[in-house]
């Protein structure tokens, strides 16, 4: 066990909803990393937060956006779902540049 | 562009039978080598980190290797339980942001 958790870990919605996924990181850690991975796929990097600031973001539309909070946990939200969204949304945290662990993944499945 | 590739894409071997799995990887610069495993519908789990060229981790029945183009998870004498996705990532020292770039894997199952 990692001590990074997610919510929640299934999750059905249909196309031009939004959705929240939530992550909480590991004590001690400050920085949050998202990734996205499609079936049969490496998951793909999404963006990253360290200490409630944006620190890098991958080639994903600006309809995927995230926060962080004091407490070092963090949000995706994802408007205007499409059915490619259906996918193992996994949070990752760290210490800075350290080795990231991940969580358990939040399935999503768009209709 | 940084990229990493693993072959093969998915092994089978028999109880006891050593083997080899590979990442080739290209990176301006390497800030480290990461391996996890992931079993079906999970989060990855971290197996190790290698920095250098010439660097060995070992953790039990895995090993792990690195040259300056690829690394190297070898299994020695594999159980059922060994069976997982292993998956091999990078991250480049350029830029703000201490992203993992991954492979697709190489899917092991071993038989009893």
């Amino acid at each position: 066990e990692t001590g990074v958790t997610q919510s929640p870990t299934h999750l059905i919605k249909t196309r031009g909803q939004q959705v929240t996924l939530r992550c909480s990181s590991q004590s001690g850690h400050n920085t949050v990393s998202w990734y996205q991975q499609a079936l049969g796929q490496g998951p793909q990097f999404i963006f990253q937060y360290y200490r409630e600031e944006e620190n890098g973001r991958g080639n994903f539309p600006p309809r995927f956006s995230g926060l962080q909070f004091p407490n070092y946990s963090s949000e995706l939200n994802v408007n205007a779902l499409e059915l490619d969204d259906s996918a193992l949304y996994l949070c990752a945290s760290s210490r800075g540049a350290e080795t990231q662990y991940f969580g358990p993944g939040t399935r999503l499945l768009v209709l | 562009e940084d990229q990493v590739t693993q072959s093969p894409e998915a092994l089978r071997l028999q109880e006891g039978e050593s083997s080899s799995l590979n990442c080739s990887y290209t990176v301006s610069g390497l800030r480290g080598l990461f391996w996890y495993r992931q079993d079906p519908g999970k989060g990855p789990e971290f197996l190790f980190t290698l920095y250098s060229a010439g660097e060995e981790k070992e953790k039990e029945r895995l090993k792990a290797t690195l040259t300056k183009k690829e690394s190297f998870l070898h299994i020695t004498a594999p159980k059922p339980e060994d069976s997982a996705t292993y998956l091999c990532a990078v991250q480049d020292t350029g830029g703000a942001t201490n992203k993992l770039i991954f492979g697709t894997g190489t899917l092991l199952a071993v038989q009893p």
